[in-house]
């Protein structure tokens, strides 16, 4: 167990709606990133969060938002859903940005289908 | 950046080694090369991580060629639950200050009785 949790672990959603996932970061983690992952492919980064504040994207649409508490916590927000946005979909959280060897844990991940 | 490659899949008997290469001919001299593992629909698990050095932990060891543009994932007994995809993974950064993972297709280890 890596203490990161995310809710839901399951979500089906219809094309165009909006939907909301959320992650629990590890005790005395500040750094969250958030990380796509369709069927049968690796995992692909959607953005990082440090201390509130976007810290990196990667090739993702704006509908892709998120955002970071006082407390670490992060949900990751996604707009007008399309049906390739299916997937599972990950956040790790890390101790923070100073060290060249921090290291990402990972949460369970939230499997999203749109219908 | 760094790219990886590594074989789609390799089988194993249980208790025998698993060793799993990675091609990272690219990789600058201050870049780390990860190892996760991805148990099937859950999440990335991490290994194990090294510059030059050999590293050694409780659950595997990695071996980095001296012209650090390979490297070996070792499990010394491989055990069904070690049936897995297996991540070799140099970062990238997201800013100045960030990295992210950049995750291929990895490879998928069976563990045979």
């Amino acid at each position: 167990e890596t203490g990161v949790t995310q809710s839901p672990t399951h979500l089906i959603k219809t094309r165009g709606q909006q939907v909301t996932l959320r992650c629990s970061s590890q005790s005395g983690h500040n750094t969250v990133s958030w990380y796509q992952q369709a069927l049968g492919q690796g995992p692909q980064f959607i953005f990082q969060y440090y201390r509130e504040e976007e810290n990196g994207r990667g090739n993702f649409p704006p509908r892709f938002s998120g955002l970071q508490f006082p407390n670490y916590s992060s949900e990751l927000n996604v707009n007008a859903l399309e049906l390739d946005d299916s997937a599972l979909y990950l956040c790790a959280s890390s101790p923070g940005l100073v060290s060249s060897t921090d290291t990402q844990y990972f949460g369970p991940g939230t499997r999203l289908t749109v219908l | 950046d760094a790219k990886t490659t590594q074989p789609p899949s390799m089988d194993c008997a249980e208790g025998r080694a698993a060793n799993l290469p990675c091609n990272h001919s690219t990789i600058s001299g201050n870049e780390y090369v990860y190892w996760y593992r991805q148990i099937h629909s859950q999440g990335p698990q991490y290994i194990i991580h090294g510059l030059k050095n050999n590293e050694t932990n409780e659950m595997a060891s990695l071996i980095i060629t001296e012209d650090r543009k390979s490297s070996t994932l070792i499990l010394p007994h491989a055990t069904l639950r070690d049936t897995a995809v297996y991540y070799c993974i140099v970062r990238v950064a997201t800013s100045y200050s960030g990295y992210a993972l950049n995750f291929g297709k990895g490879t998928s280890l069976l563990v045979t009785p």
